[in-house]
């Protein structure tokens, strides 16, 4: 079993729709979550880091359950510029190695 | 600021041929990570570093690669032989030290293909 597991898309949604991206973690000792974007050929970027309470960045938001080891993002109101892939990280078990796991990301495909 | 910085952007070179990408985290940035990413194993880190010192290489493919820190700011992943299957966007990334959440910055990659 991958230890971060994504559903790989891809995801097509048009214009304005509301959308959500979920993702799984294996390790209960993982202690820091992010999400990251990457676009085509391009390197990944941090999109937000995921707080234990949930947070809201725009038109993003990120929550955690860690009862359930899941992360979700919700995309709101989406853009054509939203399209890329969105990468799951969590951070490799409890101590500050500084080693983040990647999943393997999850397509989203904006159409007008 | 600087960002991570790469290079070569790209290399093209014929297989047995000994390829070295360079990297240079940001200044100040304690930890430094190299990942490879292909379409069909995506983003996998083969090695890291904590203040010049390698932590962890057991994602190394084999023998044939090697990666050093000579000092804070600069590092290279060396293939020698090179191979086909060594065709890949590899990356570099850096962070500071792991307090709380903590990112990683990367570069814009090298795409490297192996003939």
């Amino acid at each position: 079993r991958k230890e971060v597991e994504q559903d790989p898309g891809p995801f097509n949604v048009p214009e304005g729709a509301t959308v959500a991206f979920n993702c799984t973690y294996s390790n209960s000792a993982s202690q820091s979550f992010f999400w990251y974007r990457q676009d085509c050929r391009k390197e990944p970027k941090l999109l937000m880091s995921v707080y234990s309470s949930g947070n809201e960045d725009g038109r993003f938001t990120a929550q955690l359950n860690r009862a359930s080891q899941y992360i979700s993002l919700l995309i709101r109101d989406s853009k054509l510029s939203d399209s890329a892939t969105y990468l799951c990280v969590v951070t490799h078990g409890s101590g500050n190695t500084g080693k983040l796991i990647f999943g393997q990301g999850t397509t989203l495909q904006v159409k007008p | 600021d600087a960002g991570v910085i790469q290079s070569p952007r790209h290399e093209v070179t014929e297989m047995g041929q000994e390829v070295t990408l360079r990297c240079k985290p940001i200044s100040g940035h304690d930890y430094l990570f190299w990942y490879r990413q292909t379409m069909m194993r995506g983003l996998e880190l083969l090695i890291y570093f904590n203040n010049n010192v390698p932590i962890d290489d057991s994602g190394m493919p084999e023998d044939r690669f090697s990666a050093k820190m000579p000092n804070a700011s600069f590092s290279t992943l060396k293939i020698q032989p090179s191979e086909p299957r060594d065709s890949a966007v590899y990356f570099c990334a850096s962070s500071l030290a792991v307090r709380g959440n903590q990112p990683q910055h990367f570069g814009d990659g090298t795409r490297l293909s192996i003939l």
